[in-house]
């Protein structure tokens, strides 16, 4: 089937303190998966994104972990910052009938409390 | 030097009209699709273009006819507007492999709010 589960929907943390979002996912022939961060009021724009062949990606304050065998991946924000606070999608490939989509997990609403 | 461009930015009708929504990009990406931001946040995928060509097709109402003149444009029409396709519409694109199988982002418009009273 196709679904992308993501937990939790809502986050709170310290300022300065580590956020962990995980997502599930089905279709074991994806193989991109994308994170969004959506500011109140605007679009998603993505901060991190990885491939099916890499198991662990790092940006700056930003990684994410990809477990293939479990079909789950992670994203990790480390020393959270106030402006960290928004809602967070994690996205996945699915291949349907000779093309692709993205299927979007429902989002963790992430506030980080100065 | 917006790279998905979508208008309008809000939109606000009656039940039973016609409204259409534009969007461009300039990226020189292949693919273009809609997605629906409904008020719980979900981001539901609707329709999807490659190259002026209809790919995807969700289970969408066939109200919602979308229209790709080229490859750099997706509009969106919608005919009988209803109170439940009250939503943010978001236009998004992304480069296409060529083969099928995706492993690029999807660059987004800054959205339509539509409201239907």
């Amino acid at each position: 089937g196709e679904n992308v589960e993501q937990h939790p929907s809502t986050l709170s943390v310290q300022e300065g303190d580590s956020a962990v979002i995980k997502c599930t996912y089905s279709d074991s022939a994806s193989n991109y998966f994308p994170w969004y961060k959506q500011e109140l009021g605007k679009r998603p724009q993505l901060i991190i994104d990885i491939r099916s062949n890499v198991g662990e990606k790092k940006d700056q304050r930003i990684a994410v972990t990809l477990n293939k065998t479990a079909k789950h991946f992670s994203l990790h924000i480390t020393e959270t910052q106030p402006e960290d606070s928004a809602v967070y999608f994690c996205a996945a490939s699915i291949r349907t009938s000779g093309t692709y989509k993205y299927i979007f997990g429902t989002g963790t609403r992430l506030k980080v409390l100065a | 030097d917006t790279a998905v461009s979508q208008t309008p930015k809000y939109l606000v009708t009656q039940m039973g009209n016609d409204k259409s929504i534009k969007c461009e990009q300039n990226l020189g990406h292949d693919t273009m699709y809609w997605y629906k931001q409904d008020s719980k946040k979900f981001l539901k995928i609707m329709f999807s273009y490659n190259n002026k060509e209809l790919i995807i097709n969700e289970t969408v109402p066939n109200r919602f006819s979308p229209k790709s003149p080229d490859k750099a444009h997706l509009n969106l029409h919608i005919n009988s507007l209803e109170l439940g396709d009250s939503a943010v519409y978001f236009c998004a694109s992304s480069q296409d492999t060529g083969t099928g199988w995706s492993r690029w982002p999807l660059h987004f418009g800054n959205g339509t709010r539509l409201t239907v009273t």
